[in-house]
């Protein structure tokens, strides 16, 4: 079945050691997106990649990076996790514009000790 | 940009009762509205939505009114059952925005046995 995938579903690091997540998508999907969720909040975009040209949040911290290799694979890198870091990362992919439906990956929960 | 607000935080009904949640947003240019619903530990999914050239739009159980002078979206929940209790997450997108969403805070409903 097409879907957006997530590895791993949970990631456990130490505070300021780096840690990479990874979303892959056999929908084919122009656009792919990075959003963070804490408890009881809503999804915070971070940034998101419409085809090769990445679109980043102003208030997107400098320590989260993002990369996207090919159409199927996208990296989010947090260079120095810090405490306010643990929560559930989400990628999720829309066909080609924002009013296209949205599929989310499940998510991986990362907690920082 | 673009801002939404969402309410209530909560929602308690009884099975079988109906259930409504309401949002406003700024953006007039908005013209795309979509309903997320999240269940505990689970990703997002797309329950419904609608477009700015409808008033309503219906699906079994499940209704979305948009008043465009006003600037506000309801959803509309008949004959809730315990399957419904989640937390229900309201969207906006305009073309300006280019690809992305912006989601309200969110409302999450309990279904009372």
């Amino acid at each position: 079945d097409a879907m957006v995938i997530q590895n791993p579903r949970y990631q456990v690091t130490q505070f300021g050691k780096p840690v990479t997540l990874s979303c892959s998508q056999t929908l084919n999907h122009n656009v792919m997106y990075w959003y963070q969720q804490k408890s009881s909040q809503a999804p915070k975009l971070l940034f998101h990649y419409y085809d090769k040209d990445f679109n980043n949040e102003a208030d997107t911290p400098d320590n989260f990076q993002s990369r996207r290799p090919n159409t199927s694979f996208c990296f989010l890198d947090i260079r120095s996790p810090g405490l306010g870091d643990a929560a559930m990362y989400l990628c999720a992919t829309s066909r080609d514009r924002a009013a296209d439906e949205q599929f989310f990956g499940p998510g991986t929960r990362l907690t920082v000790l | 940009g673009e801002n939404v607000e969402q309410h209530p935080s909560t929602l308690s009904v009884q099975e079988g009762d109906s259930a409504v949640i309401k949002c406003t947003y700024s953006d007039s240019a908005s013209n795309y509205f979509p309903w997320y619903k999240q269940e505990l530990g689970k990703r997002p999914q797309l329950i419904i939505d609608i477009r700015s050239n409808v008033g309503e739009k219906k699906d079994q159980r499940i209704a979305v009114t948009l008043n465009k002078t006003a600037k506000h979206f309801s959803l509309h929940i008949t004959e809730t059952q315990p399957e419904d209790s989640a937390v229900y997450f309201c969207a906006a997108s305009t073309a300006s925005s280019a690809s992305k969403i912006i989601f309200g805070s969110g409302t999450r409903l309990s279904i009372r046995p």
